[in-house]
């Protein structure tokens, strides 16, 4: 089963505005990342949380991260059309392996 | 410093006949995973191999799927008698170390086409 749940399943804002991506989890994790992808194409690196981080920042993007609540949240800052894409959260699934359990996204389309 | 490359990005196939997907990690990277996005879903864990050993196939199909990782070339996921429902875009990702805090650098991936 999906470890990671996106909310909303879709944003449409207008430029300039910011949006905000909610993702929540299941199980323990080591640390939380955020990917996009652009429509038919592949995923993009944005953000990688640490288990004992709160917050962190890059660029426009401000992510945060609740242990206690299983969830994280993605805000992007000023956006622009070039920001629509779908949006993952993915999380480690144990100690012991490395592969990532990925959300089922948001998609986010900005408006000029 | 190429990042990964997957090849064909395209590839379509008849029912019955074979998928060869290949993906060259990352200079410098030795492990590498395997994930398959269905239309509209997030991606799903397939496999994960080192060099020359399958680490965690817990995410593969029994039958039909395999995937290897030489010590030299890239890794190949094989897909044989392919079916209907293997339609999907294949990801393939590489890091540099196991363990903790590492990213996974994902490839542009391959869309397969089952008629």
């Amino acid at each position: 089963s999906q470890q990671g749940e996106e909310d909303p399943q879709a944003l449409s804002i207008q430029e300039g505005e910011n949006a905000t991506m909610n993702c929540s989890y299941k199980t323990s994790i080591n640390n939380l990342q955020w990917y996009r992808q652009n429509s038919g194409r592949g995923l993009v690196h944005l953000i990688l949380i640490r288990s004992n981080e709160r917050e962190k920042h890059s660029g426009r993007l401000r992510v945060t991260l609740d242990t206690s609540k299983k969830s994280s949240s993605l805000l992007i800052t000023a956006s622009r059309a070039a920001d629509t894409a779908s949006y993952f959260c993915a999380t480690d699934a144990s100690y012991n392996t490395d592969k990532l359990i990925f959300g089922t996204g948001t998609r986010l389309q900005v408006f000029p | 410093n190429a990042g990964v490359m997957q090849n064909p990005r395209h590839l379509v196939r008849r029912r019955g006949q074979e998928a060869r997907l290949r993906c060259s990690p990352m200079k410098g990277h030795s492990h590498v995973y395997w994930y398959r996005q269905l239309p509209e879903e997030g991606l799903k864990f397939m496999v994960y191999l080192q060099k020359e050993n399958i680490i965690d196939e817990s995410g593969m199909p029994k039958e039909r799927f395999s995937a290897e990782f030489p010590k030299e070339g890239p890794s190949i996921l094989r897909i044989q008698q392919v079916v209907r429902g293997d339609s999907a875009a294949y990801f393939c990702a590489s890091s540099p170390l196991a363990g903790n805090y590492n990213e996974q650098f994902f490839g542009p991936g391959t869309r397969l086409t089952v008629l």
